[in-house]
């Protein structure tokens, strides 16, 4: 089945080692998303990919970083996680044609130790 | 904009009974518009969406009603199971890749 695949489901880091969390996609989507998701609130759009171009949201700190080396995987790079960084993070694709909802992979839950 | 709150409203109902989830939306330029199931530790699921275009879509089980005039926005489960227990997000569109959530609800549905 076509679907969104996210590794690790869950990861540990230290205070300020950084650390990538993966996404790879089935779908052949051209855009690819990242969230941040804190506990009972809703996700936060970090930035997405519309194929290569990358759209950054205004407030995404800058220790969030992103790379889409090739259409199917989306990397999510943080250089140096703080306690504030641990979430759920969630990629999503969509194909970027008309208006259509996002496909969500199962989310890589992340803590800071 | 990002919704945030540390307590989701939420709604408790016996297994058989309909349940209308309630949503508010901010933006009068959103024409496109979503629900989202979130069990547990997974990620968000498409439920069903409606265009501005429409007032009423109806799905397997589930029904979406959109009120512009109110910009509301509520989901209608029928014969809810305790399968269908999850929080519930809406998520509006005004433009393409700007998709916004609103801030959830917990649903609990009782066997």
């Amino acid at each position: 089945d076509a679907m969104v695949i996210q590794n690790p489901r869950y990861q540990v880091t230290q205070f300020g080692k950084p650390v990538t969390l993966s996404c790879s996609q089935t779908l052949n989507h051209n855009v690819m998303y990242w969230y941040q998701q804190k506990s009972s609130q809703a996700p936060k759009l970090l930035f997405h990919y519309y194929d290569k171009d990358f759209n950054n949201e205004a407030d995404t700190p800058d220790n969030f970083q992103s790379r889409r080396p090739n259409t199917s995987f989306c990397f999510l790079d943080i250089r140096s996680p703080g306690l504030g960084d641990a979430a759920m993070y969630l990629c999503a694709t969509s194909t970027g044609q008309g208006r259509n909802s996002r496909n969500f992979g199962p989310g890589t839950r992340l803590t800071v130790t | 904009g990002e919704s945030v709150g540390l307590h989701l409203p939420t709604l408790s109902v016996q297994e058989g009974d309909n349940s209308i989830i309630n949503c508010a939306y901010s933006n009068s330029a959103s024409d496109y518009f979503i629900w989202y199931k979130q069990e547990s530790g997974k990620g968000p699921q498409f439920i069903i969406d409606i265009r501005s275009n429409m007032d009423k879509r109806q799905g397997q089980r589930v029904t979406v009603l959109l009120n512009k005039t109110v910009k509301h926005l509520s989901l209608q489960i029928a014969a809810t199971q305790p399968g269908d227990s999850a929080v519930y997000f809406c998520a509006e569109d005004p433009s393409y890749g700007k998709l916004t959530f609103g801030q959830g609800t917990i649903l609990t549905v009782h066997p």
